[in-house]
């Protein structure tokens, strides 16, 4: 059972434009969300997070949007850099643990 | 302020042996909690120690066990390896139960041949 599922495996984008990464989660118990970016060979680095009382929360570039009613959260990062590629995971957890529950990922290649 | 160190970084056993992998969680932290990562999928939590207490576990079997010690390091035991177990296996430190972001290490990648 995949509680927080991100259904695109990859995205491409153009430096210079706006990447959407998408995530999706089931469990309505989920009270706080954050998204990691990892790269190779290194562990997931946190970048934002989101509580379920918002439906937005941005710093610098990135922005994470919450639709509570679909169970649908996403990041947009503005603009993209080449640095910006690497995989990214949404994970979501309930206040009362530290449990995180993490999406299978999306490889994110920001191209010149 | 350091961050969350794990050792050793890669290590490869065969199937039946056992394994101790080892974290020390970043300064001022006093929750480890210790994720498994397969190939192509996202960290999945194994369990968590708080103040040296189990405190959750995911759908691991018994034969993943862990310690905590009174600084606040952490050991990931497993038992009996079996080739599925072959992973990258990530330790997560945070400040206090409830909520907030987790940190992670650069994780230990195991192979079980």
């Amino acid at each position: 059972d995949q509680q927080v599922k991100q259904n695109s495996p990859s995205l491409s984008v153009q430096e210079g434009r706006i990447s959407i990464l998408n995530c999706d989660y089931t469990n309505s118990m989920f009270d706080y969300f954050l998204w990691y970016k990892k790269y190779p060979a290194e562990g997931p680095t946190f970048l934002i997070s989101i509580s379920s009382i918002k439906d937005k929360n941005e710093d610098g570039r990135f922005t994470v949007f919450l639709n509570k009613s679909a169970k649908h959260l996403s990041l947009h990062i503005v603009p993209s850099q080449p640095g910006d590629s690497a995989v990214y995971f949404c994970a979501a957890s309930n206040y009362n643990t530290d449990k995180l529950i993490f999406g299978t990922g999306t490889r994110l290649q920001v191209f010149p | 302020e350091t961050g969350v160190t794990q050792s050793p970084t890669h290590l490869i056993k065969t199937r039946g042996q056992q394994v101790t992998l080892r974290c020390s969680s970043q300064s001022g932290h006093n929750t480890v909690s210790w994720y498994q990562q397969a190939l192509g999928q996202g960290p999945q939590f194994i369990f968590q120690y708080y103040r040296e207490e189990e405190n959750g576990r995911g759908n691991f079997p018994p034969r993943f066990s862990g310690l905590q010690f009174p600084n606040y390091s952490s050991e990931l035991n497993v038992n009996a390896l079996e080739l599925d177990d072959s992973a990258l296996y990530l330790c997560a430190s945070s400040p206090l139960t409830g909520g907030g972001e987790a940190f992670f290490g650069q994780g230990t990648r195991l192979t079980v041949v």
